[in-house]
């Protein structure tokens, strides 16, 4: 069975540009959530997605969006990219957004 | 506001030297308490969820233990693989959505030496 799915792997973008990552769940999960991990520092909770609707956002700008599709795969975006963007981004997917999160391994942006 | 502090933030064994991880935590109404493993450039690895005071739970030469304000992660006559971040977390409700989220400690970096 495939894991849960993160595209690309790694980005290098520029100051004030915009970028989208992209995570397929595990099949059969209806919940995404995503976190951001800067360098030596635990995962921070960015958003959460269940049957396509959010159920719930930390505390970050409104820089940040996402979205979930029809066949629950998921959407981060974020606008007017900053140095302090710069981090791994993950995806957990869960089969109800409560039980048991199965992270990807994650895109390593880096805003220069 | 929940918090989990995790201590020491970096521990080095040797081969077969037994000892333990420790997470402290705050949270409004605990959904469960995570232990996972991390290897440099890798998302998350999971080990363990307990959901309540005196619950234990075993994976090879890990044991995982929660009471009411900290919990853990044993690790017994460890091996070089076994060298990786290990990071706790607590589950939460969102109050506005009705979601979950976890918060994480920093973690503990672990090297196992021969």
């Amino acid at each position: 069975d495939a894991g849960v799915t993160q595209s690309p792997t790694h980005l290098i973008k520029t100051r004030g540009q915009q970028v989208t990552l992209r995570c397929s769940p595990i099949s059969g999960h209806k919940s995404v959530s995503w976190y951001q991990q800067v360098l030596g520092q635990g995962p921070q909770f960015i958003f959460q997605y269940y049957e396509k609707e959010e159920r719930g956002r930390g505390n970050f700008p409104d820089r940040f969006s996402a979205r979930q599709f029809p066949n629950y795969s998921s959407e981060l975006n974020v606008n007017a990219l900053l140095l302090g963007d710069s981090a791994l981004y993950l995806c957990a997917s869960s089969l109800d957004g409560f039980y048991g999160y199965t992270f990807g391994s994650g895109t390593r942006l880096t805003v220069v | 506001e929940d918090q989990v502090t995790q201590s020491p933030e970096a521990l080095r064994l040797q081969e077969g030297e037994s000892s333990s991880l420790n997470c402290s935590y705050t949270v409004s109404g605990l959904r469960g308490l995570f232990w996972y493993r991390q290897d440099p450039g890798k998302g998350p690895e999971f080990l363990f969820t307990l959901y309540s005071a005196g619950e234990e739970k075993e994976k090879e030469r890990l044991k995982a233990t929660l009471t009411k304000k900290e919990s853990f992660l044993h690790i017994t006559a460890p091996k070089p693989e076994d060298s990786a971040t290990y990071l706790c977390a607590v589950q939460g409700k969102i109050l506005t959505g009705g979601g979950n989220k976890l918060t994480f400690g920093t973690g503990t970096q672990l090297k196992v030496e021969l």
